[in-house]
This record gives C-alpha cells, structure tokens and sequence, in this order.
C-alpha cells in the first residue's frame, strides 16, 4: 500500500516569505506527527496531531509555525516570515492511535527540504 | 537539554564484523526506546524497539541492549553488511496524549567497508 507523502519534496523560499508543506498520511492512521531535521541532526518533534486536533504542539519553535489537520487526514504545515534558520528537512510521520500501554509504529514520509535563501 | 545522547557520530566497520552504537537518556518517564535507520533522500524507517522491562531484544542480525539502571540502550548489528551503510538513529518514546512524541539521538553514520 502506499506510504507517507509529503509535497513539495524540495522547497526554496526567500526570507521572509510564506510557506506551507503538505503531508498525507497512510489511510486509516489517526495519529500524525512533524518532524524537523537540521542537517547532521536528529529529527526533533514539531506537533502532534489525533484525528483533527492537535493533541501536542510543545515543540514548534514559535509562533511563526502553525498546523493544520482539518478532516483528520491531510496534515499542512505553515511557516510564516521564513527566516534562514528555518532550513531544514521537514519531516512527517503517522500511526495507529496509541494507547496508555502500547506503541504504535510512526511511518515517516520522505520530508520536504525547505532552503531559506 | 539534549535528553538522548548518541555516541559515536560516525563508524566505519568491515563487512561480516559487529556494529556497535550506544544510547544514554536523562528522562526515567521514557517508556519505549526504538532504533531507526535512515538513507539518504529518506525518511526514517524503524529498525527495532524495546521497552524498558527487557534487556535484550534480537531480532535477525540486530540486537537491543538495554540497562535501566544505567539509562543506557545500545544497537548491534552482527555480521555486518556493505547494504547496512546507513545513519542510525536512537530514540525514546513517552505515551502522552495517546501519541508517542520521540526524541532522537544525534545519528550515527556507518559505513560497512566490503
């Protein structure tokens, strides 16, 4: 079946301007997460979404990042006021719903490349 | 603060010997530690994962070691191949919110030699 998308898979911006990454995640998972991966780094947690609320926004960076995830499927990610830190691969990933005893498996997409020039 | 600690950042191993790469974590809360593996122009894809009530999981050629009272986890991989070149990744897991936010190690490049 298919996996994680993520559109666009490379994106070059000037600073200053408006983006905005879209993630479609694998049918029937609830659970869907953002990632940010600086170059050489680890991905670190943006948000988390079940179904259409965001059930933990504890690690967008500030309030220029904010998500959407109207209808509980498509999740899009938005920047605003790009600044060149913000260049990085954005990360997508979904799951099962988890429960207070169990893990589910995060499937990651392949991420967009954001370039802040 | 960084929460997980990856060591060594890169590693070149020859084909057919053991891969080693150690994890070490601040926050006793973390209840599920899964190792990914990521290629290049991918994403991550999970390898292998433990909880904390187990100190070792196998499965294939990869193997999980994990020392709670040492707040250490680490990742072999046995008999070694050229196809494991690839950026290794730790990561501990919290349930909060019915999610598993995971926070990552800083990676570990390795490079299998035929």
């Amino acid at each position: 079946g298919a996996g994680v998308s993520q559109t666009p898979s490379n994106k070059v911006t000037e600073k200053g301007k408006y983006v905005e990454l879209r993630c479609d995640p694998i049918s029937g998972h609830t659970a869907l997460y953002w990632y940010r991966q600086s170059l050489g780094q680890g991905p670190e947690f943006l948000i988390y979404f079940q179904g259409t609320g965001a059930a933990d926004d504890s690690g967008l960076p500030n309030d220029r990042f904010f998500a959407v995830r109207p209808e509980g499927s498509v999740s899009t990610l938005k920047i605003q006021r790009t600044e060149r830190g913000d260049s990085a691969v954005y990360l997508c990933a979904s799951s099962l719903k988890g429960t207070a005893s169990s893990y589910n498996e995060q499937f990651f997409g392949p991420g967009t490349r954001l370039t802040v020039l | 603060q960084q929460q997980v600690k990856q060591s060594p950042q890169s590693l070149i191993v020859q084909k057919g010997g053991i891969s080693i790469i150690n994890c070490a974590y601040e926050n006793t809360a973390f209840d599920y530690f899964p190792w990914y593996q990521q290629f290049p122009g991918k994403g991550p894809a999970l390898l292998i994962a433990i909880r904390p009530d187990v100190s070792e999981k196998k499965e294939g050629r990869f193997t999980i070691s994990f020392n709670k009272s040492a707040k250490q986890f680490s990742l072999h991989i046995m008999d070694s191949q050229p196809g494991d070149s690839a950026t290794y990744f730790c990561a501990a897991s919290k349930t909060r919110n019915a999610g598993n936010m995971l926070t990552f190690g800083g990676g570990t490049r390795l490079m299998v030699k035929p």
